[in-house]
């Protein structure tokens, strides 16, 4: 099947801290994978993205490594800020071309000063 | 370069009305499409254009949805009649190609209250 799972939020953090936002998905065939990020008011845009296995997508300070073993791509930011509060989706290349994605629910990440 | 534009930005309307959503892609993007998000959900994919063709609609409800992409420039998404579950924000995706690695650019969304 194609689905993407991702860990519900939201997820709250103080400024610095860590992130790790999980995300997995259902393998047919190895997709490439992205993560999309939606600031409050704003339209999705693309946050990095991987095309193969053993990729590192990176971007802004986010990092998310194609993992096939374990059918994931998680995200990953060594220190957030209040400016890295949205909602941040995972989303994998549809099996059978043209480009159609398939999205996570999504994750709603707040940073606090 | 100008993005993805959409109008309106919000709609209401009651049951059984019907809606019409709008959206201009970026110059010289091909390939358009349109997904329903619900909230608290991922989007989904409504219908992709090629151009001014359709290259999947499968999860185009059709008795209720249309759309058109004349000219394989602006297209336009209708909802005739709305129901109750069609309260989402509709967004318009814009890519200059079709391969799995070319970037789609969204715009902001339309959202839809349908009481």
């Amino acid at each position: 099947g194609n689905s993407v799972t991702q860990m519900e939020g939201p997820v709250t953090l103080s400024e610095e801290a860590f992130l790790t936002i999980n995300c997995t998905y259902t393998a047919t065939g190895y997709p490439s994978l992205f993560w999309y990020v939606q600031y409050p008011g704003e339209g999705l845009q693309l946050l990095l993205k991987a095309t193969k296995a053993d990729d590192k997508g990176s971007n802004k300070g986010f990092e998310a490594t194609y993992r096939k073993e374990t059918t994931s791509f998680h995200l990953e930011k060594g220190s957030v800020q209040v400016s890295d509060s949205a909602v941040y989706f995972c989303a994998r290349a549809f099996s059978g071309g043209y480009n159609k994605l398939i999205f996570g629910a999504g994750t709603r990440l707040a940073v606090h000063p | 370069e100008a993005g993805v534009a959409q109008s309106p930005r919000y709609k209401i309307i009651e049951k059984r009305q019907s809606v019409a959503f709008w959206c201009n892609p970026i110059s010289g993007h091909a390939t358009l499409y349109w997904y329903q998000q619900i909230l608290g959900q991922g989007p989904k994919l409504l219908i992709q254009f090629q151009n001014n063709g359709v290259v999947d609609d499968s999860q185009l409800p059709k008795d209720r949805f249309s759309a058109e992409r004349l000219k394989g420039v602006d297209s336009t998404l209708k909802i005739q009649p709305a129901k109750l579950e069609d309260s989402a924000v509709y967004l318009c995706a814009t890519s200059n190609g079709r391969g799995p690695y070319n970037e789609q650019f969204f715009g902001p969304g339309t959202r839809l209250t349908v009481l």
